[in-house]
């Protein structure tokens, strides 16, 4: 089957433009999971959506970045005036139930460029 | 300091050799560990989980020691498709939110 796909794959933005990623989990996924990598560093995390609950935004690093999900389906990360630090590779990540011990399948990822 | 430390390597391992390598974390409430493996500009993808007892699955060996906070990975009969990153993963809590480490390189030669 389908796993999850991101688009755009690749996208070089001007500073202080906005930009809108979307990620398409897997069918049937409740969980959802928003990362960031920057070059040569470990996945940060950002937002997680789990079913109709309120998500977690504990990991969102300014109030530039916010994110969306329509149900169990489509979820889009915006960001908003965007900066050179915010150049990374932003994957997401779905997994059937969430929760401690479920295996999240990754996308694979968007790499953001800022001028 | 970092919620999850790994050595960054490189580890330069002979094809056919054993390598391992370890990773701390710091929450001690943690309950859940993972490896996942990253290639070079790709998706990380689950390894394997860490149960308490340590678990094997094929040439791969997990161990958990609660006591000390660290998990370790061994590679036994390294093969060259066994060349990427290796990412320890930890639970930061019961909904699923994780934090990973910034991996550690394995570079198996022929």
């Amino acid at each position: 089957g389908a796993g999850v796909s991101q688009s755009p794959s690749n996208k070089v933005t001007e500073k202080g433009k906005d930009v809108e990623l979307r990620c398409d989990p897997i069918s049937g996924h409740t969980a959802l999971y928003w990362y960031r990598q920057r070059l040569g560093q470990g996945l940060e995390f950002l937002i997680y959506f789990q079913g109709n609950s309120a998500p977690d935004k504990s990991g969102l690093p300014s109030d530039r970045f916010s994110a969306e999900r329509t149900g169990e389906s489509v979820s889009t990360l915006t960001i908003q005036r965007t900066q050179q630090e915010d150049s990374a590779v932003y994957l997401c990540a779905s997994s059937l139930s969430g929760g401690t011990f479920g295996e999240q399948f990754f996308g694979p990822g968007t790499r953001l460029t800022v001028l | 300091r970092k919620e999850v430390e790994q050595d960054p390597g490189p580890f330069n391992v002979p094809e056919g050799a054993t390598v391992a390598f370890n990773c701390t974390y710091s929450n001690s409430a943690s309950q859940s560990f993972f490896w996942y493996r990253q290639d070079c500009r790709k998706e990380p993808k689950l390894l394997m989980s860490v149960y308490s007892s340590g678990n094997e699955d094929g040439r791969f060996t997990a161990q958990l020691n609660r006591a000390s906070q660290y998990i370790s990975l061994l590679i036994r009969d390294s093969k060259l498709s066994d060349s990427a990153t290796y990412l320890c993963v930890v639970n930061l809590d019961s909904w699923g939110k994780l934090q990973f480490g910034a991996g550690t390189q394995v570079v198996v030669t022929p």
